[in-house]
């Protein structure tokens, strides 16, 4: 399967634990972006990035979130002292720029759930 | 009042019928895009259009530039289209590329 992947697919930690969730884009792609999406929401984004430089941060994303793209290909988004609000389904979505304009079609991963007990 | 604003939010049909659900926007756009997502989470991409008209099998989806509105249509529908369907925009002169979506419109076919 060449399409999008995270890592896990669901989530159950307690309150205060920290987790750590993987993506790994489509191969060739080099933006990779994060989403948030809450019970009965449209998603809403939370961070992306071009290679390996985070470029842009949502305001939802507290001091307690830090994500990561190392090497340009896999993102991890961590997540320390975890509150119940953090529970959400987590998206992942990469997509390939062109030259002349960025804005492109994006493919989404199947999103890691997490539940904050 | 939220940037995207889809209609209906709940729409139950019955197989066969003609479906459309409406996507009104506030923002200057570079792009639309309509998506689908299944139970289980997972998101496709269905349309991405910045002006006219696009037609994939039994979608169709239009957008009209000058009133920031755009439609998603579903001919012949079946139980099978059942599904949540999110319009998301790029907002022009914004964030590069990262998507701002609607509530999406949870669609129920019935056979």
């Amino acid at each position: 399967d060449t399409g999008v992947s995270q890592d896990p697919r669901h989530k159950i930690t307690k309150r205060g634990q920290n987790v750590t969730f993987r993506c790994d884009p489509i191969s060739e792609h080099n933006r990779l972006y994060w989403y948030r999406q809450t019970l009965g929401q449209g998603p809403e984004f939370l961070t992306y990035f071009q290679n390996e430089a985070q470029l842009e941060k949502s305001r939802l994303l507290s001091d307690r979130f830090s994500a990561e793209r190392p090497k340009g290909s896999f993102s991890t988004l961590e997540i320390q002292r975890t509150e119940q609000g953090d529970s959400a389904m987590y998206l992942c979505a990469s997509s390939a720029s062109l030259a002349g304009g960025p804005y492109n079609e994006q493919f989404f991963g199947p999103g890691t759930r997490l539940t904050v007990l | 009042k939220n940037e995207v604003e889809q209609s209906p939010q709940n729409l139950t049909a019955q197989e066969g019928e003609f479906i459309t659900i409406n996507c009104s926007y506030s923002v200057g756009i570079s792009a639309l895009h309509w998506l689908q997502q299944h139970p289980g989470g997972g998101i496709v991409s269905l349309f991405m259009l910045s002006s006219g008209k696009k037609k994939h099998g039994r979608l169709i989806a239009t957008i009209n530039i000058q009133e920031k509105h755009s439609s998603l249509h579903i001919t012949a529908s079946h139980p099978r289209d059942s599904a949540v369907y999110i319009c998301a925009v790029t907002n022009y002169g914004g964030s590069q590329g990262n998507l701002i979506f609607g509530k999406g419109t949870k669609l129920s076919v019935k056979p």
